[in-house]
């Protein structure tokens, strides 16, 4: 049973435009949100991750925005490039530190 | 900093061997080392957590007595798939984590059995 639930699966855009990926999760415990970009063949490298004290948070063209009371994080890739193509997974975790993962979203940035 | 490395990259097994792959944390002592498994347009799934010095915990159906995880230094972590067959095919990721902190995801491993 997932307990990070990701959309979409894929997604197309154009170069300049936003990239916006949703996730929402059930325990309540959870307490750290990152999110993970993956290219083909690599590991997953962190993107940027939030906590549930702050309901945004920007890192250059990327941004977690946070909702706790609706239990959905989203990522916004800003003027998406070619070079963003590559899945991206949300995660979440507790005290223990083990991350539970979205499903992964494919993202293609179309030139 | 926080650079994790994973030895080999990519190899090739024949069924019923074993193949072991290792997990460095490169510039930095991880308290806790996890292992993944990916399989192909799929997630990452946690197979295991392992802390230095003692025993791995598992997730629930993943079979300890196949994936063995040994952790014999803040630095290293080895996780030997015994008996391999071709369902072990897959891409298998370790991440470290120093105390509290983010985990560090290594480079991946990709076992092909043949």
């Amino acid at each position: 049973q997932q307990q990070v639930k990701q959309s979409p699966q894929s997604l197309i855009v154009q170069k300049g435009g936003i990239s916006i990926i949703n996730c929402a999760y059930e325990n309540t415990a959870f307490d750290y949100f990152p999110w993970y970009q993956q290219f083909p063949g690599k590991g997953p490298a962190l993107l940027i991750a939030i906590r549930p004290d702050v309901s945004e948070k920007k890192e250059g063209r990327f941004t977690i925005s946070f909702n706790k009371s609706a239990k959905q994080f989203s990522l916004h890739i800003m003027d998406s490039q070619p070079g963003d193509s590559a899945t991206y997974f949300c995660a979440a975790s507790g005290w223990s530190y083990k991350l539970s993962f979205g499903a992964g979203t494919t993202v293609t940035v179309r030139a | 900093g926080a650079v994790v490395s994973q030895h080999p990259s990519w190899v090739i097994c024949k069924s019923g061997t074993s193949v072991k792959i290792e997990c460095r944390s490169l510039d930095f002592q991880a308290t806790t080392m996890f292992w993944y498994r990916q399989f192909p347009k799929q997630s990452l799934m946690l197979m295991a957590t392992s802390n230095e010095g003692s025993k791995a915990t598992y997730e629930q159906g993943v079979e300890k007595d196949k994936f063995l995880i040994n952790h014999a230094s803040l630095t290293l972590s080895t996780l030997t798939v015994t008996s391999a067959h071709p369902e072990d095919s897959s891409f298998y990721i370790c991440s470290a984590q120093r105390s509290g902190s983010e985990q560090y995801f290594g480079p991946g491993t990709r076992l092909t059995v043949t």
